[in-house]
């Protein structure tokens, strides 16, 4: 699976959009983005996944860049229960491989 | 839909023994799940993967006799952690494969059981 990297942490305002971005430059042609994020002492929840095109679903939005080598999840109006740690995983097909989890991005929502 | 839960979700035992945890997907079938172990402030990390009527396969430095796990239905996955000890405390988490053709392969996670050895 391809490597990535996200930033350690980032805050929000609570009612705007948060964006968090995550490089994977080094992903192969049949690898997916996923996205997973990790409520403290929860178990990790899938959020979307993309290959090419952007995805939209009732969670948030994945934008990614057309050389693949990067995306932006969107959560449109976040909301004090999108506190959480935040996962950007490449994988060719996620349910049938291990997840490799990095150290994803703590997003705090800020009152 | 998609509903992946664990029992128990926390539980508290004395050195030497051993503890049962269960992973049932409740609203589809798996033929795939995983077991992960999460200590604390760390990451997620892959512990074995369980294919429904099959040994399961576990990562390098995992040891199959001490992590038992079984298979034996499309809904339910078991791992027993054997003799445990305080080092093996920790955050057990199981997933399970769900597949919709043509659109989604991907794992549901359940909820969670924290394993404290005393």
């Amino acid at each position: 699976d391809a490597k990535t990297t996200q930033p350690t942490s980032m805050d929000c305002a609570e009612g705007r959009a948060a964006n968090l971005p995550c490089n994977h430059s080094t992903i192969s042609g049949n690898e997916y983005v996923y996205w997973y994020r990790q409520i403290h002492s929860q178990g990790p929840q899938y959020i979307i996944h993309g290959l090419k095109n952007n995805e939209t679903n009732e969670m948030a939005s994945l934008i990614i860049t057309e050389d693949r080598k990067s995306s932006t999840l969107i959560l449109p109006h976040a909301t004090l229960r999108d506190t959480a740690v935040y996962y950007c995983i490449s994988s060719r097909r996620a349910g049938n491989e291990k997840l490799t989890f990095g150290t994803g991005t703590r997003l705090t929502i800020i009152p | 839909g998609a509903v992946v839960s664990q029992h128990p979700s926390w539980v508290i035992c004395k050195s030497g023994t051993s503890v049962k945890i269960e992973c049932r997907s409740l609203d589809f079938q798996a033929t795939t799940m995983f077991w992960y172990r999460q200590f604390p402030k760390q990451s997620l990390m892959l512990m074995a993967t369980s294919n429904e009527g099959s040994k399961a396969t576990y990562e390098q430095g995992v040891e199959k006799d001490k992590f038992l796990i079984n298979h034996a239905s499309l809904t339910l996955s078991t791992l027993t952690v054997t003799s445990a000890h305080p080092e093996d405390s920790s955050f057990y988490i199981c997933s399970a494969r769900i597949l919709v053709a043509g659109s989604t392969d991907t794992q549901y996670f359940g909820p969670g059981t924290r394993l404290t050895v005393l």
